[in-house]
Formats: structure tokens, sequence, C-alpha cells
């Protein structure tokens, strides 16, 4: 049973697209994050989220919003994609100030 | 700013050696302290919590300083499969975005 599961795992997709890629965990946490990681392997946090507070970091461009359908649930959707958003994106999950659980990772290539 | 800081390496240590490796950071008020193990592409997983006493699991040791504001971790008898990229990771409280910091991590080739 996968903790966290992201999908797709795979994403390649024209610049100026919008695409979505979909987080769901199973653990019962109440916050959720998507991280980016770049070709220089550098985990950047994007986003967390809970039941209460979305908070973003100041430096994700606005065509990046996450979206929450539920507690168990944390879609990141992207448009207008740029050849820059290249990267590995990770969904995790986490109780407050406890270790988080990652997914698999997305690798999302622009052409 | 906060920033957590991480030798980047790579570190090439021969098997069975022992190795260690630090972090800073620069927030005191951070609350929770954390190494991740990320081997090349795949997530990162949780190695171990560090806590103020110092804990051990096994071959490895984490340390945490406050007073220098840096942790380290240890690892003994160094096994191939101990190659991968170790990350540190610094949270503040309050469980958001803007409290929980990576470092770039550390390179470790362990080498037969």
């Amino acid at each position: 049973d996968t903790a966290v599961s992201q999908t797709p795992k795979y994403l390649v997709t024209q610049m100026g697209n919008d695409k979505s890629i979909k987080c769901e965990q199973n653990l019962g946490h109440d916050t959720m994050y998507w991280y980016k990681q770049d070709s220089k392997k550098f985990l950047k946090i994007m986003f967390s989220y809970n039941n209460k507070e979305l908070i973003i970091n100041e430096t994700v461009p606005n065509r990046f919003s996450p979206k929450s359908p539920d507690k168990a649930h944390l879609n990141l959707h992207i448009n207008s994609l740029e050849l820059g958003d290249s990267a590995v994106y990770f969904c995790a999950s986490s109780q407050e100030n406890q270790p988080q659980h990652f997914g698999d990772g997305t690798r999302l290539s622009i052409l | 700013r906060k920033e957590v800081e991480q030798d980047p390496g790579p570190f090439n240590v021969p098997e069975g050696a022992t190795v260690a490796f630090n972090c800073t950071y620069s927030n005191s008020a951070s609350q929770s302290f954390f190494w991740y193990r990320q081997d090349c592409r795949k997530e990162p997983k949780l190695l171990m919590s560090v806590y103020s006493s110092g804990n051990e699991d096994g071959r490895f040791t984490a340390q945490l300083n406050r007073a220098s504001q840096y942790i380290s971790l240890l690892i003994r008898d160094s096994k191939l499969s101990d190659s991968a990229t170790y990350l540190c990771v610094v949270t503040e409280g309050g469980g958001g975005a803007d409290g929980l910091t990576f470092g770039k991590g550390t390179h470790l080739i362990i080498q037969p």
C-alpha cells in the first residue's frame, strides 16, 4: 500500500501547455506539500497546505496553484508551462513537525 | 534568511570506513531536525530524526549542537549500499512551508 502516491510518474509536454499532477496520501496526515527538485538536485519547497492554511513560498510563480479537494489530496496545477519548469516534483505529507513522507516524484520535461 | 548549509561533496570513502557529515543552520529558533537519504532518481526517505541528546540507529549516529547550530551524521562500517545523497532538514515549528528548509545534500560514494 503506497502511503503517498502521485501521478503521473513521467510528464512530457510542450511549452505553453497547462498540466496537473495529482497527489494522494493515505496516512491521515494533516499537512501536504509540493517540492521541486531541479537539475542541480536542490529540493525546494513550493507549498504546504493543511485544513486551515495554504502557505506559499513567495518565489513560486503564480502559474503554479495547489488545489485540495479534501484532506487526503493536494494536486498541483501548472499554467503556461515554461522550459524552466522542467524538474522532478515531489509531493509529501506529514503531521506538524514530524518527518515527511514523500511520493515517488513526477518527472516533468518541457519540450 | 533561513539557511541550511551542507558540504555537497562528493565524499569518496572506502567500504568499511567511518564517515561524518555536518550541517549548519542559521535560525536559532529551529525546533526539529532530520536526516534524509535520497538515492539517484528516487524520492527522499527519512533516515533518522535528530534529538538534543543524540541518537543512534545501528551504524548511524546523529548529534545536535544547538549552541553552535549544527547537526551531524556519523556512519560507521560503511557499506556500498550507503552510497546516496544525505539531506539535512530543519523545521521551525508550525509545519508550514515557511518553516521547512532542506540542505542541498551531501553526496556520499562508498568504494569497494
